[in-house]
């Protein structure tokens, strides 16, 4: 059974960096063609993919915040993070960590966490 | 980046509908084109992956089809556990781009 749960801080303010883990289960990232990616959404609004970690490291970001965003993982924990440095209000969303299927299609999610960025 | 854009924003329907959902592609993506259900306040659930292929355990009321650029999402007689918003996605190419989402509601 896959399940993946992300966590990390509800608020940050404008500039700061975000740093968010996703803690997974039933799955391994070193397992070939293995994956977890992030997806955020803005409330009331459309899904945003923003990144992806291969098991063997291979690194995919969304290209209009690829200067922004840190993918690492860890193996041994069974954990993917995200940074996102320079926060602005505009980044106040719900992030999801998901599992990638075959086509990259995402069919595993994580329950979601929402962060706001505010002064 | 690849747009994808549904068609209608929003429809309201009633239970026993049948109800139709588009999704157009700026550019051929083949058949890489996936339907996911979303209700409030939840993360979304996957319902169909590349254009027709039914995902484990989800109704068979669901039903997708198309290639190339324009694709469709059909609920063949919608339930009341229906009412969500549907989102299409496509991972022909990176980024994965997703549409602005259809909103089922209640008529």
């Amino acid at each position: 059974q896959i399940t993946l749960k992300e966590s990390g801080p509800t608020l940050v303010k404008p500039t700061q960096t975000l740093t968010l883990t996703c803690t997974f289960s039933g799955f391994s990232l070193t397992t070939n063609g293995v994956g977890v990616g992030w997806i955020r959404q803005p409330p009331g609004k459309a899904l945003e993919w923003l990144a992806l970690i291969y098991w063997d490291d291979d690194k995919r970001y969304s290209p209009s915040l690829k200067s922004r965003l840190t993918i690492t993982k860890d193996t041994s924990k069974n954990q993917v993070v995200l940074t996102m440095a320079n926060m602005d209000p505009v980044d106040t969303a719900t992030y999801y960590c998901a599992h990638p299927g075959g086509f990259a299609y995402y069919d595993y999610w994580g329950q979601g966490t929402l962060v706001t960025v505010s002064s | 980046d690849i747009q994808m854009t549904q068609s209608p924003s929003s429809l309201s329907a009633s239970v026993g509908d049948r109800v139709t959902i588009t999704c157009r592609a700026s550019q051929s993506i083949s058949s890489y084109l996936h339907w996911y259900q979303q209700k409030p306040g939840k993360a979304p659930t996957l319902l169909i992956y590349v254009a027709s292929s039914l995902q484990s355990g989800v109704p068979s009321r669901f039903s997708g089809s198309g290639s190339g650029t324009d694709f469709t999402l059909t609920i063949s007689s919608l339930q009341p556990e229906d009412f969500a918003t549907y989102y299409c996605q496509q991972s022909y190419s990176t980024p994965p781009t997703f549409g602005q989402g259809t909103k089922v509601e209640i008529k």
